[in-house]
């Protein structure tokens, strides 16, 4: 079955660190880039950070930027999310997708997304 | 950063309806644009990329349109599977952004 299954949420206090994993099975890992999205309670979509299928390339929105580390290991096929320095606005359901095709950010499998709770 | 804004925020209608649904650029973005469809307690789902390319499984009931600054997403009647939140990303440039999200509920 191709799907993606996140992991590593939880409850952290302020200023607190987390490493976020997403396991993925049934297509060939290595081909596609991959990002991290994220939705507060209530709230819409915010892309977090994005990797190019060999992980030379990484991009990040700029609300994160200096406190996230995206990277990947194709050969578990496993894509991360190191975050640090977690603020109380950070707290979400963080989702890792895959894209739909490499010359194209847009993405057509999502995981079931891994609740990361940031409160003292 | 490029900003997507959704309207309207809510759309009331019934089964059958025809609903239309808009996403504004803040500046232009080409056909780069995709519309996602999430339902209370599920991950989003793609439903339109680059502008009006259906994704593999989405009926044709769904189509996209427009290009540049302002883009449309049409569902010709709407069945009762269809009320979600629906929204729109950009792939132009970084970062990345999503639209704010139209809710479609039923009337």
């Amino acid at each position: 079955e191709v799907q993606l299954l996140e992991s590593g949420g939880g409850l952290v206090q302020p200023g607190g660190s987390l490493r976020l994993s997403c396991a993925a099975s049934g297509f060939t890992f290595s081909t596609y880039a991959m990002v991290w999205v994220r939705q507060a309670p209530g709230k819409g979509l915010e892309w977090v950070s994005a990797i190019t299928n060999n992980g030379a390339g990484t991009y990040y929105t700029d609300s994160l930027k200096g406190r996230v580390t995206i990277f990947r290991d194709n050969s578990k096929n496993t894509l991360y999310l190191q975050l640090s320095s977690l603020r109380v606005d950070d707290t979400a359901v963080y989702y890792c997708a895959k894209v739909r095709a490499n010359c194209c950010w847009h993405f057509d499998l999502w995981g079931r997304g891994t609740l990361v709770t940031v409160s003292s | 950063e490029i900003v997507l804004t959704q309207s309207p925020a809510t759309l009331s209608l019934s089964p059958g309806e025809r609903a239309t649904l808009s996403c504004r650029a803040s500046q232009s973005i080409g056909n780069y644009l995709a519309w996602y469809q999430q339902k209370p307690g599920q991950t989003p789902r793609l439903l339109i990329y680059d502008e009006f390319n259906r994704a593999t499984g989405i009926p044709a009931r769904f189509s996209g349109s427009g290009s540049g600054t302002d883009f449309t997403l049409t569902i010709s009647s709407l069945e009762p599977e269809d009320f979600a939140v629906y929204y729109c990303q950009h792939r132009s440039n970084w970062p990345l952004t999503f639209g704010g999200g139209t809710k479609v509920e039923i009337k």
